[in-house]
């Protein structure tokens, strides 16, 4: 079956543009988590969605947004980007959020350059 | 922030067994340990999870303390496309979401 798919794999944009990330879970899944990457802080999770809901949200600052579609589709927007959010964004998947549950499953994620 | 403590790096020579530690000392009773693997900036790939026994799948076996306040990774025979950063992730729930702690994990570098 189908992975975790998102889209744009790359992207450039200038600072203080905004810009929208999408990611398709895996067919049936219901709860979707984005994390960003950046190689000083690592992994860092930004927030979680299940049932259109935003469940938990990381330490970022409210420039980064996300919803969740009835599909169980989402999009992460980043408004008035700032150099420093140049990262590889990732977005996983699982069945449910509940702990142990199941394995959450990574996409190749989107690179984003702001310039 | 980071619950997890990883060795930064390790070699492991091809065929040999790898095993790779983690620190969780501050582990609560509901909380899982999950490993995956990232290569080449790619998506992590989900490697194998438990809680308080053993456990083993295709990939690799993990193994808990009794007290869980730490965890081996076990590659039994490292392959040269074993050569990615690993994870060691406490995978926190509440009753309203969770989320993964990454820690800094380890590179490791099997060697022909």
């Amino acid at each position: 079956k189908a992975g975790v798919t998102q889209t744009p794999r790359y992207l450039i944009k200038t600072r203080g543009q905004q810009v929208t990330l999408s990611c398709s879970p895996i067919s049936g899944h219901r709860s979707v988590s984005w994390y960003q990457q950046t190689p000083g802080q690592g992994l860092q999770f930004l927030f979680e969605y299940f049932s259109e809901t935003q469940r938990n949200k990381g330490n970022f600052p409210g420039r980064f947004s996300g919803r969740q579609f009835s599909n169980s589709r989402s999009e992460m927007n980043v408004s008035t980007l700032e150099l420093g959010d140049s990262a590889l964004y990732l977005c996983a998947s699982s069945l449910t959020p509940q702990i142990g549950d199941t394995e959450a499953f990574f996409g190749q994620g989107t690179r984003l350059t702001v310039v | 922030d980071a619950k997890t403590t990883q060795p930064p790096s390790m070699d492991c020579a091809e065929g040999r067994a790898a095993n790779l530690p983690c620190n969780h000392s501050t582990i609560s009773g509901n909380e899982y340990v999950y490993w995956y693997r990232q290569i080449h900036s790619q998506g992590p790939q989900y490697i194998i999870h438990g809680l308080k026994n053993n456990e083993t799948n295709e990939m690799a076996s993990l193994i808990i303390t009794e007290d869980r306040k730490s965890s081996t990774l076990i590659l039994p025979h490292a392959t040269l496309r074993d050569t990615a950063v690993y994870y060691c992730i406490v995978r926190v729930g509440f009753n309203t979401g969770n989320q993964f702690y990454f820690g800094t994990g380890t590179s490791l570098t099997v060697i022909p």
